[in-house]
């Protein structure tokens, strides 16, 4: 079967670096996705990995490999703004995403 | 600005109604979706349309319909089949559906149903 596995939720401190981990199985494999979703509120577009190795945008990384069907999205000097769910999702040879639970992060200050 | 707008953002069904949910995009995106989102799970996909005046089922799609009668708009009717249809309902749009196929998401709908 196909599916996405990320932890439901995780706590950290504002400033402090957090990483959310996700394992996918799909058949077929065409990237893997990063959403960020304050709650009530639209999903948004973080990144988007189809090579091995890391990928850099400001505060926020990602990191893919393949051979494992592992990916992490880094957050680095943690802001109260960044409390939010964070959907994982991969694209398979359909080119169907398929999306993971998503993970709640709690900012603490 | 280009975005996605679905209305109503708030809606409250009897049982064995029908209701249809807009979702208007202004991005000149060719595919637009439709997704369910219940706590606890991952998004899924009802519908979605990758052209003019077509479309495909999605994962969950009894107890639903869409139409696609203009690039702009692709409404979701969720039907009195629907036998669960209280959810958290969230439109999409991307210039495609194959490759790097960045989903612009509208803020969502909340159904439920009395």
């Amino acid at each position: 079967g196909q599916n996405i596995d990320q932890p439901t939720e995780m706590t950290a401190t504002e400033g402090a670096i957090v990483q959310i981990n996700c394992t996918y199985q799909t058949s077929g494999f065409n990237g893997l996705f990063w959403y960020q979703q304050h709650a009530g509120e639209a999903p948004t577009f973080l990144s988007y990995n189809v090579l091995d190795g890391l990928e850099e945008k400001g505060r926020f990384s990602s990191f893919l490999s393949r051979s494992k069907g592992y990916s992490y999205l880094l957050l680095k000097e943690l802001q109260m703004k960044d409390s939010a769910s964070y959907l994982c999702a991969a694209m398979n040879s359909n080119y169907q995403l398929i999306w993971g639970a998503g993970t709640k992060l709690i900012i603490k200050p | 600005d280009g975005g996605i707008t679905q209305s109503p953002k708030y809606l409250f069904r009897k049982e064995g109604q029908n209701v249809t949910l807009s979702c208007e995009q202004n991005l000149n995106h060719d595919a637009m979706y439709w997704y369910r989102q219940d706590p606890g799970q991952g998004l899924r996909l009802i519908y979605y349309s990758q052209i003019v005046n077509d479309f495909q089922k999605g994962d969950i799609a009894e107890g639903y319909s869409v139409s696609r009668e203009k690039k702009e708009s692709f409404p979701l009717t969720v039907t009195s089949a629907q036998k669960n249809p209280t959810a958290f309902y969230l439109c999409a749009s991307s210039v495609g559906r194959t490759g790097a196929n960045v989903l612009t998401f509208g803020a969502g709908s909340r159904l439920t149903v009395l």
